[in-house]
């Protein structure tokens, strides 16, 4: 079975632009979550999805937002990028409820905004 | 979710156990511990979990006390590919659609296998 997968790898960008990130989840999976992990601030949770809603979000601006199309695919989006939205993205699906509650993690885009 | 406390490091020799502590002394009796590592660079992975009774899986042993204040994650063989932060998380498991799968990560441990 395919693991969660995360495109692109790596991205630059310039401050004040925007970015989109894409996240696959495993087949079957229906919950998506995504975080940041930065040096100052750890791993952070940013939204979670599930079946195409957004039902958790954390504490970040609205710059930061996200969807989930019906195949269970995310994006997220940043907006007017900051010096200090450089980090790791991390998406994680989840199984369904009650399957031991386990979220499995991709490997990350890494984000630097020059 | 209750609070978590780790040693921020931990040295391990190679080929030895190792034992990484958690106290997590304000938790619920509905909230399990979980255990995840993040390889340098990496998502993280997860290890293990467990409510009240010891657990064991093919990557290791989740020893949690009897008053299920405190829990102790044991890498029985250590290798130098162990070497990683290791998170101890502790939550409530959600059933219901309405529930959310959210992780709270504190620090974790550092744990560096030495050779």
């Amino acid at each position: 079975k395919a693991g969660v997968t995360q495109t692109p790898r790596y991205l630059i960008k310039t401050r004040g632009q925007q970015v989109t990130l894409s996240c696959s989840p495993i087949s079957g999976h229906r919950s998506v979550s995504w975080y940041q992990q930065t040096p100052g601030q750890g791993l952070q949770f940013l939204f979670e999805y599930f079946s195409e809603t957004q039902r958790n979000k954390g504490n970040f601006p609205g710059r930061f937002s996200g969807r989930q199309f019906s195949n269970s695919r995310s994006e997220m989006n940043v907006s007017t990028l900051e010096l200090g939205d450089s980090a790791l993205y991390l998406c994680a699906s989840s199984p369904p409820l009650g399957a031991k509650n386990i979220q499995y993690f991709g490997a990350g885009t890494r984000l630097s905004v020059l | 979710d209750a609070k978590t406390t780790q040693p921020p490091s931990m040295d391990c020799a190679e080929g030895r156990a190792a034992n990484l502590p958690c106290n997590h002394s304000t938790i619920s009796g509905n909230e399990y511990v979980y255990w995840y590592r993040q390889i340098h660079s990496q998502g993280p992975q997860y290890i293990i979990h467990g409510l009240k009774n010891n657990e064991t899986n093919e990557m290791a042993s989740l020893i949690i006390t009897e008053d299920r204040k405190s829990s102790t994650l044991i890498l029985p063989h250590a290798t130098l590919r162990d070497t990683a932060v290791y998170y101890c998380i502790v939550r409530v498991v959600p059933y219901s659609g309405a529930g959310s799968y959210q992780l709270t990560f504190g620090k974790g441990t550092k744990l560096s296998v030495i050779p």
